[in-house]
């Protein structure tokens, strides 16, 4: 069974602080997405990586996969109010396998 | 594009009644559709993949009786959660792969209170 860990699970940081969390697993995945949830919404998604090493940003988020593709990391620069939501990872391709996701709150 | 419109949005019911949640492709066919369930403060929960024309897949633990889907069309899946109680209040999902999309397309869920 393929599995996701996320970590941290919860973060709480003041407005312009950097932060990284973390998707790791024990199986290669061909492609492993992210997503943003706000509270009673459904998850959107922010990006898809599929190759090895890829970097992908997006405004003041960089997410990259690892050379394995066993992992990935979402890393946000100067956190604003609005980046606050539970952020999750998602893999797989037969199976969907969804990380337990980082809540994130960014305190102005 | 790629939306899926998920609805209701809240309902609250009555313990022994059945609720049906629909989910619809609005700009493209959805031959799969997948159904979530999350508690508060937790991950999405796979529950079923509906296929179009065909029976739902039920991931293990996930009872076929109660949790009804039906998948009669290329942009309609529902989920009827039936005889519920109030331990199925919770939110409801469903999700659709689109081609060339990259990833999966969220409804925008349901939360469902049995009273």
């Amino acid at each position: 069974t393929q599995l996701l860990e996320q970590s941290p699970q919860f973060l709480s940081i003041q407005e312009g602080e950097n932060l990284t969390v973390y998707c790791n697993s024990s199986s290669v995945f061909s492609s492993l997405q992210w997503y943003r949830q706000e509270p009673g919404e459904g998850p959107v998604l922010l990006v898809t990586v599929v190759t090895g090493g890829e970097v992908k940003k997006l405004k003041r988020l960089t997410f990259q996969f690892g050379d394995a593709r066993k992992d990935s990391s979402l890393h946000i620069t100067a956190a604003q109010p609005g980046d606050t939501g539970l952020y999750l990872c998602q893999g797989g391709s037969e199976k969907l396998v969804f990380g337990k996701g980082m809540k994130l709150t960014v305190n102005p | 594009g790629a939306v899926v419109s998920q609805h209701p949005s809240r309902v609250i019911c009555k313990s022994g009644t059945s609720v049906k949640i629909e989910c619809r492709s609005l700009d493209f066919q959805a031959t799969t559709m997948f159904w979530y369930r999350q508690f508060p403060k937790q991950s999405l929960m796979l529950m079923a993949t509906s296929n179009e024309g065909s029976k739902a897949t039920y991931e293990q633990g996930v009872e076929k009786d109660k949790f009804l889907i039906n998948h009669a069309s290329l942009t309609l899946s529902t989920l009827t959660v039936t005889s519920a109680h109030p331990e199925d209040s919770s939110f409801y999902i469903c999700s659709a792969r689109v081609l060339g999309f990259g990833g999966y397309t969220f409804g925008s869920g349901t939360r469902l209170t049995v009273v």
